[in-house]
């Protein structure tokens, strides 16, 4: 079946580490992908996203994700993580043929940065 | 301010009653999702519809209905013919033009006793 995969559901590591969350999907064509992320009680909300172009996308609070077509991956990356980076982050994709109306959540990762 | 507001934050039901869940946005979004989150399982669809008076079935559709009599409103109704009710649910929207990201709202923890 097709579907959006995150890598290592739980991670811990120290502040000042570099982090990188593992994101495949199996949708062929021109898809939308996306990263959210989830902080402990606040909303769901957009870390960044890639629609075409540069391959190498930036996003808010020091984050980025690189889509690589040949491997079908959109892996998250951030150089040096903070205690408040702790929270779930969900990858995402809208495949094509779907309207844009369809968007599919991978399971999520949650990394635990310790102070 | 605008955003998406659900309420209310924690509902609780004895099994077999059918309960509605409320999502309002101000944002003058066309379409509106309601997802599922379950740990370990990520966000699973439920219902979307694009414009007032018309929605389609997510991938998790049984047991749930919905109405769209409103563009700023759709609510949720969990009807007592969904089997593992008990579950967290976000509501969502975005913007004319579908290749946009979605907005959410807080959420809704169901637990059905």
């Amino acid at each position: 079946a097709q579907s959006v995969s995150q890598h290592n559901h739980h991670v811990i590591l120290s502040e000042a580490a570099s982090l990188e969350l593992g994101c495949n999907y199996s949708y062929g064509g021109t898809v939308n992908l996306f990263w959210y992320v989830q902080y402990p009680g606040q909303h769901l909300q957009l870390l960044l996203k890639y629609f075409s172009g540069d391959p190498l996308v930036k996003g808010i609070k020091g984050f980025e994700a690189e889509f690589i077509k040949s491997k079908f991956s959109f892996n998250l990356r951030k150089p040096s993580v903070q205690w408040s980076d702790t929270a779930e982050y969900f990858c995402a994709v809208r495949p094509p043929g779907t309207g844009g109306f369809k968007t599919i959540f991978g399971a999520g990762t949650r990394p635990f940065v310790k102070a | 301010d605008g955003g998406i507001t659900q309420s209310p934050k924690y509902l609780f039901r004895k099994e077999g009653q059918n309960v509605t869940l409320s999502c309002e946005q101000n944002l003058n979004h066309d379409a509106m999702y309601w997802y599922r989150q379950d740990p370990g399982q990520g966000l699973r669809l439920i219902y979307y519809s694009q414009i007032v008076n018309d929605f389609q079935k997510g991938d998790i559709a049984e047991g749930y209905s919905v109405s769209r009599e409103k563009k700023e409103s759709f609510p949720l109704t969990v009807t007592s013919a969904q089997k593992n009710p008990t579950a967290f649910y976000l509501c969502a929207s975005t913007p004319e033009g579908s290749y946009n990201e979605q907005f959410f709202g807080p959420g809704t923890r169901l637990t059905v006793l």
